[in-house]
């Protein structure tokens, strides 16, 4: 156990649709990222958030965004959903944003858009 | 940006014999690169990680080997056994500018045969 919870475990929805997925970082941890993983893209990052503000985005679509809250649990919202963003979302955990700190993953949310 | 290649993509090995996964990456400026585990069901798993003043680093059954000049490293995994059996993934990090985002490679599967 990481330490880092995500909610909710799995998702369904219809395209067109609107969801949010949340994180809760290990205690401690001021920095959180998000990852998209598909079966034929890997690991892909999204946003990364450090103590409430935005610190660098990746291959993050318009349709998505993030915010990270003052008690540092963050939600990525997914809207006008596609059937292509059916994947894996990860968000993982640091104590800050220095280049060795170590990255805890949570165990994911699974999104299936129908 | 920073670009890594993963090989093989799928790796199967007796229990008993070694396996190696090799990364290679683009930007010279990396400076950081882990290597993940992840099981089936779960999250990404820190498993060992080399930063880019140490040519190789150890822990029990698990090595990464880097080579800067190259821009390849590498993960050997020596007796294995079967709760080796998971993707792993390797990443890169940058250490300039103010993002400290992993690029990660695209897993290896790798299976260890009883």
């Amino acid at each position: 156990d990481s330490g880092v919870t995500q909610t909710p475990k799995h998702l369904i929805t219809a395209t067109g649709q609107r969801v949010t997925l949340r994180c809760s970082p290990r205690s401690g941890d001021l920095s959180v990222y998000w990852y998209q993983q598909s079966l034929d893209q890997g690991l892909q990052f999204l946003i990364q958030y450090y103590n409430g503000e935005e610190r660098a985005k990746g291959n993050i679509l318009e349709r998505f965004s993030a915010q990270q809250f003052p008690d540092l649990h963050s939600e990525l919202n997914l809207s006008s959903l596609e059937l292509g963003d059916s994947a894996l979302y990860f968000c993982a955990s640091s104590v800050d944003v220095t280049t060795y700190n170590e990255q805890f993953f949570g165990p994911g949310t699974r999104l299936t858009v129908l | 940006g920073e670009n890594v290649e993963q090989h093989p993509s799928t790796l199967s090995v007796q229990e008993g014999d070694s396996a190696v996964i090799k990364c290679t990456y683009s930007d010279s400026a990396s400076n950081y690169f882990p290597w993940y585990k992840q099981e089936l069901g779960k999250g990404p798993q820190l498993i060992i990680d080399i930063r880019s003043n140490v040519g190789e680093k150890k822990d029990q059954r698990i090595a990464v080997t880097l080579n800067k000049t190259a821009k390849h490293f590498s993960l050997h995994i020596t007796e294995t056994q079967p709760e080796d059996s998971a993707v792993y993934f390797c990443a890169a990090r940058i250490s300039s500018g103010s993002a400290r985002q992993l690029t990660f490679g695209s897993g290896t599967q790798l299976t260890v045969l009883p």
